[in-house]
């Protein structure tokens, strides 16, 4: 069953505290991103691979790291540097940068 | 600044009736663009994209439009349904080595 999964689908988190997202494809997709996505606001690029260990700052990458030791994996890691973590999470991948997106189902992160 | 803007914001319409769903965009150089649904607390999912030489691609009930002298892209869905109640983003790629430009969508509601 290919696909991108991200897990889990909710997440709760004191304030202060680390947490990382998972995000997996098994497309043989080369690129993966991360966003964010706040109510009423459109998706914000958090950090780009386009290559296993290899990445970019997106437009909002302060307060977030990520790794990509393996093709399939890009997990991102919301650190107590993050402001507002509140937010919905939304992982993608592609063949290349220039191909068509496929998301994953989300992360809601809620910070108490 | 490479932007994409999105109009209306949102929009309700009855079960049954058409509409469109407008995004103009300065992006450039232009490559292509692409035209997402997003259901509620989902990832996006692809509905079309359409290259520079391509002025109109359906799918299904759903119908893009390109200008690219203009920089405007339009959505026309037809026959809603109730399934159709999502938001719509818009966007576009800017043949860089870079992600995409993404709208902030139009939240569409179908009533019956």
């Amino acid at each position: 069953d290919g696909g991108i999964t991200q897990s889990p689908k909710y997440l709760f988190r004191k304030e202060g505290q680390n947490v990382t997202l998972s995000c997996e494809q098994n497309l043989n997709h080369d690129a993966m991103y991360w966003y964010r996505q706040d109510p009423g606001q459109g998706l914000r690029l958090i950090y780009y691979s386009q290559i296993v260990n290899d990445f970019q700052k997106g437009d909002i990458a302060e307060g977030y790291s990520v790794s990509r030791e393996k093709k399939e994996s890009f997990p991102l890691t919301v650190t107590s540097a993050q402001k507002n973590p509140t937010a919905f999470y939304l992982c993608a991948s592609s063949l290349g940068v220039a191909d068509t997106q496929y998301f994953g189902p989300g992360t809601r992160l809620t910070v108490l | 600044k490479n932007q994409v803007e999105q109009s209306p914001q949102s929009l309700i319409i009855l079960e049954g009736k058409n509409c469109t769903l407008q995004c103009n965009y300065t992006v450039s150089p232009f490559s292509n663009l692409r035209w997402y649904k997003q259901d509620t607390g989902r990832g996006p999912v692809s509905l079309t994209i359409m290259t520079f030489s391509e002025n109109t691609k359906s799918n299904g009930r759903y119908t893009a439009t390109l200008d690219a002298d203009t920089k405007q892209s339009s959505l026309h869905i037809t026959a809603s349904q109730l399934s159709d109640s999502a938001s719509y983003i818009c966007v576009v790629f800017d043949s860089g080595n870079t992600p995409l430009v993404f709208g902030k969508g139009t939240r569409l509601s179908v009533i019956a």
